[in-house]
């Protein structure tokens, strides 16, 4: 079955970085675009950036852009997030996900959501 | 803010048939299909419905989506306690060239 395990979060300074890691199994994963949502404690839901199946288009969430990559690997079946220039607001649970139908140009319903990985920004 | 805007809190009793509204604009709701999430406590999202009245395999046909201009709806009839979650719209917005996710619902079963 489809499994995605986050990892890379941590407590990290304001104005450092952290790159987060997304290992996918359980299906063919060239062929799906990838997200990252975020949750702040006790908050909702935050859109933070989608890849492309094909690596050929990347969206970003405004409050993010410009500190943001989302990359892959899909010889290693994983997707990445390397956040730079992080700030107090960005803490949060980092949820890896994966599109619900595969070969879709543009983010759209996510089939599945791994566990979470939680970004602490602090000094 | 959520430029996607729903109810903080919604409820109901056992068997009963509830709504949560979601309200957005021309450039996401009114445009796009809408996606649903239900979410447990301390757990990961999960999809309730897509592309605004599709069920995923495994959904009951308890749950159902609608949409009307800028406004879309999920409804939950037959009300179980275990429907008592948190409840996230979602839209793709061509002016943020992004997803908006609304504000959720919180749900609770009387």
């Amino acid at each position: 079955q489809v499994q995605l395990v986050e990892s890379g979060g941590g407590v990290v300074q304001p104005g450092g970085s952290l790159r987060l890691s997304c290992v996918a199994s359980g299906f063919t994963f060239s062929n799906y675009g990838m997200q990252w949502v975020r949750q702040a404690p006790g908050k909702g839901l935050e859109w933070v950036a989608f890849l492309r199946y094909d690596g050929k288009s990347k969206y970003y969430a405004d409050s993010m852009k410009g500190r943001l990559t989302i990359s892959r690997d899909n010889s290693r079946m994983t997707v990445y997030l390397q956040m730079n220039t992080l700030k107090p607001d960005d803490t949060a649970v980092y949820y890896c996900a994966k599109d619900l139908a595969p070969i879709i140009v543009t983010p759209a319903a996510i089939g599945h959501w791994g566990q979470g990985t939680l970004v602490t920004v602090s000094s | 803010q959520s430029v996607l805007t729903q109810p903080p809190s919604a409820s109901g009793t056992p068997g009963q048939r509830v709504t949560i509204s979601c309200s957005g604009s021309s450039s996401n709701v009114g445009t796009y299909t809408v996606n649903w999430y239900r979410q447990l406590p301390g757990t990961a999202p999960k999809l309730l419905m897509y592309s605004t009245t599709h069920r995923p395999s495994g959904v009951p046909d308890r749950f159902s989506g609608s949409k009307s201009g800028t406004s879309a709806s999920l409804a939950i009839s037959g009300l179980q306690s275990e429907d008592e979650a948190d409840y996230y719209c979602a839209a793709w917005d061509d002016s943020l060239n992004g997803v908006l996710f609304g504000g959720g619902t919180k749900l609770t079963v009387l």
